[in-house]
Order: C-alpha cells, then sequence, then structure tokens
C-alpha cells in the first residue's frame, strides 16, 4: 500500500529556509488522481494546511504563510519538497505530508511527521 | 478564510457510550467537510469523507451526517481505541481549514 515518509533537517535558526522531502513509496506520485500536501502541527495545536502540488506541477498554497512557501515535485525519485523560508518560532511545528485525494480533497494517507524546530 | 469550530473541545465518556461532536463552518461548504482521529504522537486518520462517507477499513460505528453549515460526528458505541482527539476539516475551498479538535477523554 502507498505509504509516506517526511525526511529533512530537525532544528533551524531564525531567519532560515525550512527544506522538507516526502519519498512516496507503494504507487506513483505522478497519478493524476492525487494531490500531494503538507500540514503541518504547532505542539499542542491544532492542524493548519500549507499547500499542495499536482501532478502537473501546480501548486497553491496558505495565503497566512505570506509567500514564503514552494513546493515542488520530483516524479524520478518519486517524491515531493517543501520549501519555507525566513523561518521564526512560530514555524516550529510538526510536519506532515499526506495525499489529498481529488473529488474531496480529504487526506487519506498520511505520513508520520517530523519535528522541526526554530531557535537561536 | 472559512473558519471551522467544534463543540465540545473536550469530554469524558465510558466504554460503550454514544457520544457525538459537532462541527460548524463559518459559511456553505457544501458537504465538503472530513474527519479524522489523532492519537498523541500520530498523524491523523481519516474517518469520515464528505460528511458521510465512511472511509474504508474504519468501523461502521462512526458515521457523519451534515445539517446546513452544521456537521455531527458520531461514535455508536465508545470502544477503548477510540479515546483520541477528533478534528473536522473543510475541503470546500483552500486555504482548507481545520477545526481546533475535541479531545475524548476516559470517563
Amino acid at each position: 500500500q502507498v505509504q509516506l515518509q517526511e525526511s529533512g533537517p530537525g532544528l533551524l535558526k531564525p531567519s532560515q529556509t525550512l527544506s522538507l522531502t516526502c519519498t512516496v513509496s507503494g504507487g506513483s506520485i505522478s497519478s493524476g488522481s492525487y494531490y500531494w500536501t503538507w500540514i503541518r502541527q504547532p505542539a499542542g495545536k491544532g492542524l493548519e494546511w500549507i499547500g499542495r502540488i499536482y501532478t502537473t506541477g501546480s501548486t497553491s498554497d496558505n495565503p497566512s504563510l505570506e509567500s514564503r512557501v514552494t513546493i515542488s515535485l520530483d516524479t524520478s525519485k518519486n517524491q515531493f519538497s517543501l520549501r519555507l523560508g525566513s523561518v521564526t518560532a512560530a514555524d516550529t511545528a510538526v510536519y506532515f505530508c499526506a495525499r489529498d485525494s481529488t473529488g474531496t480533497d480529504s487526506f487519506d494517507i498520511w505520513g508520520q511527521g517530523t519535528m522541526v524546530t526554530v531557535s537561536s | 478564510d472559512i473558519q471551522m469550530t467544534q463543540s465540545p473541545s473536550s469530554l469524558s465518556a465510558s466504554v460503550g457510550d454514544r457520544v457525538t461532536i459537532t462541527c460548524r463552518a463559518s459559511q456553505s461548504v457544501s458537504g465538503y467537510l472530513n474527519w479524522y482521529q489523532q492519537k498523541p504522537g500520530k498523524a491523523p486518520k481519516l474517518l469520515i469523507y464528505t460528511a458521510s462517507s465512511l472511509q474504508s477499513g474504519v468501523p461502521s460505528r462512526f458515521s457523519g451526517s451534515a445539517s446546513g453549515t452544521d456537521f455531527t460526528l458520531t461514535i455508536s458505541s465508545l470502544q477503548p481505541e477510540d479515546f483520541a482527539t477528533y478534528f473536522c476539516q473543510q475541503s470546500y475551498r483552500t486555504p482548507f481549514t481545520f477545526g481546533p479538535g475535541t479531545k475524548v477523554e476516559i470517563k
């Protein structure tokens, strides 16, 4: 079955760029039936949708992140990635990648999540 | 953005109880409402999509319903493995938004 796994640095300093990769196994990231999505959750808090990418490379992201987000796709590696620029302590959270089914836009498969801490 | 609220924020219940959680959207989401269960240290798990469709593999004691901008998740008979936090999410319009969560605890 399809599985997702996040990877990337767990500790950043303020103003640096957060870079995470989600590796998809058990299925092709090129399937036209899905968007590939990033979601985050600060400790003890709720979930925030960061953005998503379609197999065509088309993206959308959350305006609350003030254009700091870049999401990209690498079909040769079956991966998609998140870059979040100019991080602050407010970006400290668990970051999840997830599969978003087109048509319902429900997140049916999730990675385990990776903790990212921003601290000087 | 579409704002999502949930009530209650937490509840205590016993095994076998019927539990109801409510989610309200700040505007119409045309039934594009999903429910997730999250246990500590784990990723959320999709339970219900488009208000009332049961995700494959989810026990039938979970059900969802809708009335306008109000949505309900019902657990017909609470089981020990159901103690968790439940989130709703609207998928009608980006940015997709989640409710703040309802924590179901053991009485």
